[in-house]
């Protein structure tokens, strides 16, 4: 069974500031992760994947997200937060690449203030 | 279209009556999820399709809900006698193919059942 824990279902974060968004996995087998952005009345965007490379991993807009096995963790982070960041974020977890499920965590809510 | 579609963007029905939700994968994907997300909540997994293989259909929460979806083409989710608490937006995702895979979403179909 695989499961994705978001830490902080808000987060709030000053626009220039780093942005740090938690993700925690659980995973019988090397995962395949992801992070999705949900932007107001839009669909949902792949913003990074891991899937078993560099455990570094760019995305687009800035975002970036480490995989950590000993933690299992895949925390997103920006440096440098804009305006336009904030959306909902999604992280999701699959097992066999995506030939299988794909499960979400229950995203979280980025707010940048000037 | 270049993206995935989905019909219609938005639905309000009387409870008890069924609906038809509609996606149109990608040309060339040959698997398709469908998700639920209510408001305030993350993606709920409902149903996957992967070629002709038999779907996985543990996520649908009743067997009000039903999903077809006929070769790698058009999936239609079937809801019936629709409750107040299956109100939510509907998401169809297509998969593409290879190493490189990542699923594509459509911008939702909003159900509001009254």
């Amino acid at each position: 069974a695989q499961s994705v824990t978001q830490l902080g279902s808000h987060v709030s974060v000053s626009e220039g500031a780093l942005v740090l968004l938690r993700c925690n996995y659980s995973s019988s087998v090397p995962p395949y992760l992801f992070w999705y952005v949900q932007y107001p009345n839009q669909g949902l965007q792949l913003l990074l994947k891991y899937t078993s490379a560099a455990t570094l991993v760019k995305g687009i807009n800035g975002f970036e997200a480490e995989f950590k096995k000993s933690e299992t963790s895949f925390h997103l982070t920006k440096p440098s937060a804009h305006m336009r960041d904030a959306a909902e974020y999604f992280c999701a977890v699959s097992v066999f690449g995506l030939h299988g499920k794909l499960t979400f965590g229950q995203g979280t809510i980025l707010t940048v203030h000037p | 279209g270049a993206g995935v579609s989905q019909s219609p963007s938005n639905k309000v029905t009387e409870k008890g009556k069924d609906v038809e939700l509609r996606c149109d994968p990608i040309s060339g994907h040959t698997a398709l999820y469908w998700y639920r997300q209510r408001l305030g909540q993350g993606l709920e997994f409902l149903i996957y399709f992967q070629g002709n293989s038999a779907p996985d259909k543990s996520g649908l929460p009743s067997d009000r809900f039903s999903a077809e979806r006929t070769g790698e083409s058009v999936s239609t989710l079937t809801i019936q006698r629709t409750q107040q608490e299956d109100s939510a937006v509907y998401l169809c995702a297509s998969i593409s193919p290879g190493p490189n895979t990542e699923a594509f979403f459509g911008q939702g179909t909003r159900l509001t059942v009254v």
